[in-house]
């Protein structure tokens, strides 16, 4: 069954690093026809796009985060993580990972179920 | 980047109504624009991509369309599973920018 699953840990000390993985299952990471993102929802506020790794290996972040954030892929275990550095509470937030569909135009058509990532001492 | 104006905040009516929310981009994004519904506590999901293009699955009562830079998402005889909040998204070029959302409630 296609799916996204994230994983890491939910709790985040400030300064700290926060790092999620999603998983992909029923489909290739490497097919060409997909990129692969993350997106965050801070609590009570809209969604933001934080960063995308295409099948290039070729990244874009977003312009806030883009001093702290690596996006990468790792092809034998078919994941992509997100790495985001010296967090604060302001990074506090439901983080999902998500597909990018070359054929609905660059639309995220799957995502993962979320998970919620506090930044608190 | 390219801003995503996307209006009204909020939106009530009731079962069967007929209901429109709008997004303007701050600049020409072709017709790269996508619309999402997202459900309290749960990821959002697909609904409308390339401004008008029907996702797999979505009923037929919930139409996109575009005009310039002004993208509009209607939804025809509103029924309860569809009060949700809305985000529209510009899939142009990075950074993906979302428009603030809009929250559709029960009048």
């Amino acid at each position: 069954q296609l799916q996204l699953q994230e994983s890491g840990p939910r709790l985040v000390k400030p300064s700290g690093t926060l790092s999620l993985t999603c998983t992909v299952s029923g489909d290739s990471i490497t097919n060409s026809a997909y990129y692969w993102g993350w997106i965050r929802q801070p609590p009570g506020k809209a969604l933001e796009w934080i960063g995308t790794v295409y099948h290039s290996g070729s990244t874009s972040y977003r312009s806030s985060l883009r001093s702290r954030i690596t996006i990468s892929v790792d092809t034998a275990r078919n994941q992509f993580s997100l790495k985001l550095t010296y967090v604060t509470g302001a990074d506090t937030a439901v983080y999902y990972c998500a597909r990018q569909s070359s054929g609905h135009l660059d639309a995220s058509d799957l995502w993962g179920h979320g998970t919620v990532v506090t930044v608190s001492s | 980047d390219i801003q995503m104006t996307q209006s009204p905040s909020s939106l009530s009516a009731s079962l069967g109504d007929r209901v429109t929310v709008t997004c303007r981009a701050s600049q020409t994004i072709s017709t790269f624009l996508n619309w999402y519904q997202q459900k309290p506590g749960r990821a959002p999901q697909l609904l409308i991509y390339a401004a008008s293009s029907l996702h797999g699955g979505v009923p037929s009562r919930f139409s996109g369309s575009a005009s310039g830079t002004e993208f509009t998402l209607t939804i025809r005889n509103l029924q309860p599973e569809d009060f949700a909040t809305y985000y529209c998204q510009q899939s142009y070029s990075a950074p993906y920018t979302f428009g603030q959302g809009t929250k559709l409630e029960i009048k």
